[in-house]
C-alpha cells in the first residue's frame, strides 16, 4: 500500500538552507513530486523527479531521491520569507491510470 | 489558460444537512480528482475520474458521499447527510493523465471549498 510520511514542522532563518524530508513505501512509484501550499490556496507543483533519477536541480531547489531507502528530500537554498508555506511530498503510481498520493505536509516557517 | 474552478469557496451547514460542491477542470484534462484535506493533514483522495468513468473510489464513504462527472467535464461532489468529521477543505484537481518521461503528470488544483459542519 501507499503511505507517504513527512515531519510536521521546520523553522529556518532567512538566507539559510532548508531541507524537507519524506519517506514513501510504494517502490513502484514512477514520479515523485513536491507541491507547495500557501494559506487559503490550492496546491501548486514546485518540482518533481522521475523515479530513475537520483538528483534534480532547479535554481534554488535540489531534489534528492534514494530509492533503496524510499527517501526523498527537498533542499531550498537561500530560503526567503516568501518560501514560508506547507510543502507536500507526493508519489505517482502508474499502471492503468495515474494515482497520486500525498504526504502529511511539512510547514516551513522562515524567520526574518 | 483558465485554471480549475471550484464553488462555493465556503459553506457552513449543520450536521445531517446536505451539501454539494462543483468543479470545472482545465479544458482537455481527462483526469479529475476530488481530495479531502482535513486541517493539519495532507490531501486524501476521495474519488478519481478518467473522462466519464470512475477509476478509484476506494476511500469514498459511499453511504454519504457521491460524485459524478457530467459528460467528462464538470464534476459535483455531494455529501448527504453531513457529519461533524466531514469538516474539511474539498480540493478538486485535474491532469492530462499519465506521466511520461517528458511530462510529469502534474495535478492542477482549484482553491478548494471549505466546509464547516456544526
Amino acid at each position: 500500500g501507499e503511505d507517504v510520511e513527512q515531519s510536521l514542522f521546520l523553522s529556518v532563518r532567512e538566507g539559510d538552507s532548508s531541507v524537507i524530508n519524506c519517506t514513501y513505501t510504494d517502490s513502484s512509484s514512477t514520479y515523485l513530486y513536491w507541491y507547495k501550499q500557501e494559506p487559503g490556496a490550492g496546491l501548486q507543483l514546485l518540482t518533481y523527479i522521475f523515479s530513475n533519477m537520483d538528483m534534480k536541480q532547479d535554481q534554488r531547489l535540489t531534489v534528492l531521491l534514494n530509492k533503496k531507502d524510499k527517501h526523498l528530500s527537498l533542499r531550498i537554498a537561500d530560503t526567503q520569507t516568501g518560501d514560508s508555506a506547507i510543502y507536500f511530498c507526493a508519489e505517482s503510481i502508474g499502471g492503468g491510470y495515474q494515482k497520486v498520493t500525498f504526504g502529511t505536509g511539512t510547514k516551513l516557517q522562515v524567520i526574518p | 489558460e483558465a485554471g480549475v474552478a471550484q464553488s462555493p469557496r465556503y459553506k457552513i451547514i449543520e450536521k445531517r444537512q446536505s451539501v454539494a460542491f462543483w468543479c470545472n477542470p482545465i479544458s482537455g484534462h481527462a483526469t479529475l480528482y476530488w481530495y479531502q484535506q482535513i486541517l493539519g493533514q495532507g490531501p486524501k483522495l476521495l474519488i478519481q475520474f478518467q473522462n466519464n468513468g470512475v477509476v478509484d473510489d476506494s476511500q469514498l464513504p459511499k453511504d454519504r458521499f457521491s460524485a459524478e462527472r457530467l459528460k467528462g467535464v464538470d464534476s459535483t461532489l455531494k455529501i448527504q447527510p453531513a457529519k461533524l468529521e466531514d469538516s474539511a477543505v474539498y480540493l478538486c484537481a485535474s491532469s492530462l493523465g499519465h506521466g511520461t518521461s517528458s511530462s510529469p503528470g502534474e495535478l492542477f488544483f482549484g482553491e478548494g471549498s471549505r466546509l464547516t459542519v456544526l
